[in-house]
């Protein structure tokens, strides 16, 4: 059972290019997030998706898109990267019932240069 | 949501009880408490939660007070392997909520 899984692990992106991250999981879950931590930092809220067709902004969610593509996965897209999106993403799930916890990927750890 | 202030970082010796509090004053009715725990490169995973008295797993003990104002995690004889960022987070009980995280504490365990 993969949980949930994040590719790529790593990248360098050039300021401006772009990427997707993606994340899937295979336990089912309706919900799934995504979120960025910087060094020495919690956890921020970047976008999330309830259910299969919704997706909402969380904290921090300026300078990124997300699709909701099926039920199993959940893609973070930057347009146009910038140094300040270096960080470390991780990539959550859970059922979406009240009082359930999340499982969270690996992370993905990008850095803009 | 209610906001959530904890310690930024607690030291302790293994072998010791460890009690981290969070402070959630305006936690609502329908609102649970949960608590998260994180490792250097790894993402976080659930500890516990609990909406009110006591709850207790093979891990760790969750207090929470008749007021919900606050909820205190305890970590019995903590060893080096505790040493980890704590992260206390109040839930909307409601389905495909949204799940925000504060800074946590960071749990340093010497031996």
């Amino acid at each position: 059972n993969a949980g949930v899984t994040q590719t790529p692990k790593f990248q360098v992106l050039k300021t401006g290019q772009s990427m997707t991250l993606q994340c899937a999981q295979d336990m089912n879950h309706n919900s799934m997030y995504w979120y960025r931590q910087d060094p020495g930092m919690g956890l921020r809220l970047i976008y999330y998706s309830a259910s299969e067709g919704t997706t909402d902004k969380g904290e921090v969610p300026n300078g990124y898109n997300v699709s909701r593509l099926n039920k199993r996965e959940f893609s973070l897209r930057l347009e146009s990267a910038a140094p300040s999106q270096t960080s470390v993403y991780f990539c959550a799930s859970r059922t979406g019932d009240p009082n359930t916890e999340a499982f969270f990927g690996q992370g993905t750890r990008l850095t803009v240069v | 949501l209610a906001k959530t202030t904890q310690p930024i970082s607690m030291d302790s010796y293994e072998g010791q009880e460890v009690n981290i509090t969070c402070s959630h004053n305006n936690i609502a009715t329908n609102d649970y408490i949960t608590w998260y725990q994180q490792f250097p490169s790894q993402g976080p995973r659930f500890i516990i939660q609990g909406y009110k008295t006591k709850v207790t797993n093979e891990v760790a003990s969750l207090f929470i007070p008749a007021d919900r104002k606050s909820s205190t995690l305890s970590l019995p004889r903590v060893s080096l392997s505790d040493t980890a960022v704590y992260y206390c987070l109040v839930v909307l009980n409601q389905a495909g909520t949204a799940l925000i995280f504060g800074k946590g504490t960071t749990l340093s365990v010497s031996s």
